[in-house]
């Protein structure tokens, strides 16, 4: 069975550029998360969808990012305009059950903003 | 206040050894769950293990076991027969509640783990 799968694996932008990162869940898996690791600093939640709902963004920084799951199946993560504190670990993680006992995460994406 | 604290940002140990990483948690929601995660150099999460706030019994996987100390709020992580690999940064990360039922996980700043062979 395939993992998470998260693409792509790096990505160095300028900042005032958009990007968009995308994550692949465990087939079946309703739950998917996102979460970010700024250097040196804990990794927090960003948000969680159920399928195609987002059911808690309370995680998200500001209205620059923005979480799609269109048919409940990957979802997108978009950085619009990106800016220099962006820059870190972008994990994904998804889950069968919803109290999310365990969840599978992805390798990350790691953003760079210049 | 910080819901998750690790305090140890890098431990050493030696091959063989067991070493214990600590982790305290801070919530008012009589039911939570506990786990911890490694991140090798590689970069992904790996699940190891899992404490529910109920739970009786200490969690054990393998080598790997939880020392739930639920009066005192801490959930520290032991790595017994420390192999090479075991070399990594781990997190302790605690689920709780929120209104619509699901629940959020939130994670420490994580141990530096280095095995000495």
């Amino acid at each position: 069975e395939a993992g998470v799968t998260q693409f792509p694996s790096h990505s160095v932008i300028e900042k005032g550029q958009t990007v968009t990162l995308r994550c692949d869940p465990i087939s079946g898996h309703d739950n998917l998360y996102w979460y970010r690791r700024v250097m040196g600093k804990e990794i927090k939640f960003l948000l969680h969808f159920v399928k195609e709902s987002k059911q808690d963004e309370s995680g998200m920084p500001n209205n620059r990012f923005l979480a799609e799951r269109t048919g409940g199946t990957y979802s997108t993560l978009k950085v619009q305009p990106a800016e220099l504190e962006d820059s870190g670990v972008y994990f994904c993680a998804s889950s069968q059950d919803r109290r999310g006992e365990t969840q599978y995460f992805g390798p990350g994406t790691r953003l760079l903003v210049l | 206040a910080q819901k998750i604290t690790q305090t140890q940002p890098g431990m050493f140990v030696q091959e063989k050894e067991a070493v214990t990483l600590d982790c305290t948690y801070d919530t008012s929601d009589p039911s939570y769950g506990l786990f911890w995660y490694k991140q090798p150099s590689s970069g992904e999460m790996i699940f190891l293990i899992y404490q529910g706030s109920y739970d009786q019994q200490n969690a054990t996987e393998g080598r790997y076991s939880l020392n739930f100390q639920k009066a005192r709020k801490s959930a520290n992580l032991v790595i017994s027969a420390s192999q090479l690999g075991d070399s990594a940064m781990y997190f302790c990360a605690m689920r709780e509640g929120n209104s619509g039922g699901y629940q959020k996980v939130t994670f420490g700043i994580g141990t530096k783990l280095q095995v000495i062979p």
